[in-house]
């Protein structure tokens, strides 16, 4: 039930594009789910995060959409380019005594080509 | 300059040897914590604190011990009990307030190499 599953594993796209990286999850007490974007050899950097209040959270060409009633949330990068190519991972979080306690997706290795 | 630090970026032991692994961070932040990182997986979280000198067990805690001795301070300690200990290792802290703000920031990491 603390599982948070992510796909797909690796997704290519062209410059311009539009990436999109889903994931699902069953714990409903979750309620915070951030993204990470991490680069080869260093530390997850958080991108956006989004509470189950709102449906849709834009930052820039990131966006999050959010779906309670299936349980399920996604990352769209808008104009995808080079640069954005990494790993992304999607979390959840709950509070309570789970508090702080986030549980990962597998990651998704994101490729734009030029 | 505010954020995380950990060192060094990459370390080598022999089997059967404990090390540690340092996180230090300068955000006033209440909470700290201990992932690791294997190729193609997600981040698994082995230990965390929420206030000096308390800390509890994650997912993966088996092989594993910290301390909180400091609110800036979060070491790790792999010890020869852990079976598979070469990893790439991220620490990272949160703030914590009574509205739950559960943003967690990393530091750069640490790759530890055992053979």
């Amino acid at each position: 039930q603390q599982q948070v599953k992510q796909s797909p594993q690796s997704l290519i796209v062209q410059k311009g594009g539009i990436s999109i990286i889903n994931c699902a999850y069953e714990n409903t007490a979750f309620d915070y789910f951030p993204w990470y974007q991490q680069f080869p050899g260093k530390g997850p950097a958080l991108l956006i995060a989004i509470r189950p209040d709102v449906s849709e959270k834009k930052e820039g060409r990131f966006t999050i959409s959010f779906n309670k009633s299936a349980k399920q949330f996604s990352l769209h990068i808008m104009d995808s380019q080079p640069g954005d190519s990494a790993t992304y991972f999607c979390a959840a979080c709950a509070g309570g005594t789970s508090y702080g306690k986030l549980t990962f997706g597998q990651g998704t290795i994101l490729t734009v080509h030029p | 300059d505010g954020g995380i630090t950990q060192s060094p970026k990459y370390l080598f032991r022999k089997e059967g040897q404990n090390v540690t692994l340092s996180c230090e961070q300068n955000l006033n932040h209440d909470a700290m914590y201990w992932y690791r990182q294997d190729p193609g997986q997600g981040l698994r979280l082995i230990y965390y604190s929420q206030i000096v000198n308390d800390f509890q067990k994650g997912d993966i805690a088996e092989g594993y011990s910290v301390s909180r001795e400091k609110k800036e301070s979060f070491p790790l300690t792999v010890t020869s009990a852990q079976k598979n200990p070469t990893a790439f290792y991220l620490c990272a802290s949160s703030k914590k307030g009574l509205a739950g703000d559960y943003e967690q920031y990393f530091g750069p990491g640490t790759r530890l190499t055992v053979t």
